[in-house]
C-alpha cells in the first residue's frame, strides 16, 4: 500500500516571498505519478502541478515548481512570489501506474498543509 | 463547459434517514470515483467505477452504496446515515486515458445528527 506524508500541517508566509511545502511518499512501485492539489476556501479541488516519476526533469507551472527526488521519495512544492490568492489547503497525492492498479485511478492523498499568505 | 456537478452542496440530516448525493459529468468520462475528506485524514476513496455497471470498493466503503446505470451519473447512497459519515464528499471523473487528470466536483458538505 502507498502512503503520502505531509509533515507541515500549517504554514504562513509574507506576500511575495517564496515558500516550500514538503511531501514524502512510500511505495514499491517504480512507475507512478505525483500531484499537488490546491483547495481554497471555496473547497474546490484544483490541480496545481503533476510529475511523472519516469521523468527526471522537475515539473513547473508558472510560479509553481516541484523538487522531485525519486530515490528519497520526496516531492516538495515551491511557490514563488506568493500571492494572497495562494492561501489554501494544499494536498500532495500519488497514483501508481494504472496497469498495476487494475484500472482504479485512486489518488492517495496526504493530510494536507494549510498555507496562509500574509499581506 | 466541461464539469462535474454534485447535488446537494450542503445537507443536514438525521441518523437513519436514507439519502442520495448525485454526481454527474458531461465529459463522457469512463472513470468516476467518490472520496470523503476529513480533517487530519486527507481524502479517502469510497467507491469507484470504471464504466457503466462496473463498480468496486475503495478504501472506506462501509455504509455507502453506489450505482452506475448511465455513463454520466454516479450517485452515492447512504442507506442509513450515521454521525460518523459527517464529512465533505467529492465526486471525481477521469477519461481513463493514462493522463490521470481527474476532474473534481464542487463537494457536498454532509452533516448527520
Amino acid at each position: 500500500a502507498q502512503t503520502v506524508t505531509q509533515s507541515q500541517p500549517e504554514m504562513s508566509v509574507q506576500e511575495a516571498e517564496t515558500v516550500t511545502l514538503s511531501c514524502t511518499y512510500d511505495t514499491s512501485e517504480s512507475n507512478y505519478y505525483l500531484f499537488w492539489y490546491k483547495q481554497p476556501p471555496s473547497r474546490q479541488m484544483i490541480l496545481v502541478i503533476r510529475q511523472e516519476a519516469y521523468k527526471q526533469q522537475n515539473a513547473t507551472e508558472n510560479r509553481f515548481s516541484v523538487n522531485f527526488q525519486k530515490a528519497a521519495k520526496s516531492f516538495s512544492l515551491k511557490i514563488s512570489d506568493s500571492q494572497l490568492g495562494d492561501t489554501a489547503m494544499y494536498f500532495c497525492a500519488f497514483i501508481p501506474n494504472q496497469i498495476s492498479n487494475f484500472g482504479n485511478e485512486k489518488l492517495t492523498f496526504g493530510t494536507g498543509t494549510r498555507l496562509t499568505i500574509i499581506p | 463547459e466541461a464539469q462535474v456537478t454534485q447535488n446537494p452542496r450542503y445537507l443536514i440530516t438525521v441518523t437513519g434517514k436514507k439519502l442520495t448525493v448525485t454526481c454527474s459529468q458531461n465529459m463522457n468520462h469512463e472513470y468516476m470515483s467518490w472520496y470523503r475528506q476529513d480533517p487530519g485524514l486527507g481524502l479517502r476513496q469510497i467507491y469507484y467505477s470504471m464504466n457503466v455497471e462496473v463498480t468496486d470498493k475503495g478504501d472506506v466503503p462501509e455504509g455507502y452504496k453506489v450505482s452506475r446505470k448511465e455513463k454520466r451519473n454516479f450517485p452515492l447512497i447512504l442507506e442509513s446515515p450515521s454521525p460518523n459519515q459527517t464529512s465533505l464528499y467529492f465526486c471525481a471523473s477521469s477519461p481513463a486515458d493514462f493522463s490521470y487528470e481527474q476532474y473534481f466536483g464542487p463537494g457536498t458538505r454532509l452533516t448527520v445528527t
